[in-house]
């Protein structure tokens, strides 16, 4: 299997660029996380689904993040406007039984 | 609330000591425990988990982990350090009654192993 897989890996925008990173996950899985990392803050979790329906988006810092799901094989979790303070890693991991397994991360930098 | 609580933001051990990264946690039920390794520029690997059963929880690259139910506490040990080892280490925890919820993850550790 190839795992959690994410793209792009580096993004680089600038404040006010809309900017979409996108997720597979492993496939049987059926459930899927958004975490974002900073130094600051750590690991947040921003939103996760469970067969495709959201399930708590708590997390999501503001109204210019959304994330969606339309089929068992695909996320995608937007900005839009990207603002300097978003930048961070944003990992996607998926589990079925109880561990999560995460994908290597998309790198967002906001100029 | 869940809470996850790792005191020390570095530890550091010469190679081929025994180590320990500390975890405390707070759940209202009992609790699912997990710990995962970060290297530089990648995602999080899984170390091991503790669901039930027995309190010593053996994972991944010789890594066990010891669930103290009284001292909510799952700490993450090694017999002999290795500079490979050297990592961001996560510990995580959600309650055992909860399938439907996330992981919550404390800060993280940084592990530095010297030869």
């Amino acid at each position: 299997d190839a795992g959690v897989i994410q793209s792009p890996r580096h993004e680089v925008t600038e404040m006010g660029q809309e900017v979409t990173l996108r997720c597979k996950p492993i496939s049987g899985h059926d459930y899927l996380f958004w975490y974002r990392q900073t130094m600051m803050r750590g690991l947040e979790l921003l939103i996760y689904f469970n067969n495709n329906v959201p399930i708590d988006d708590s997390g999501m810092p503001e109204d210019r993040f959304s994330a969606k799901m339309p089929n068992a094989s695909f996320s995608t979790l937007k900005i839009q406007p990207s603002e300097p303070r978003d930048s961070a890693v944003y990992f996607c991991a998926s589990s079925y039984s109880g561990e999560l397994f995460f994908g290597e991360g998309s790198r967002l930098t906001v100029l | 609330a869940q809470s996850v609580a790792q005191p020390e933001d570095q530890v550091n051990v010469a190679e081929g000591n025994p180590l320990t990264v500390k975890c405390t946690y707070s759940v209202s039920g009992n609790p699912y425990l997990f710990w995962y390794v970060q290297y530089p520029n990648r995602g999080l690997q899984f170390l091991l988990k503790y669901i039930t059963g027995d309190n010593l929880v053996k994972g991944s690259y010789g890594f066990e982990a010891e669930f103290n139910k009284s001292q909510t506490s799952f700490h993450l040990k090694k017999p002999s350090a290795l500079v490979s080892d050297s990592a961001l280490y996560f510990c995580a925890v959600r309650e055992a009654n909860q399938a439907g919820t996330a992981l919550i993850f404390g800060k993280g550790t940084t592990l530095s192993v010297s030869s």
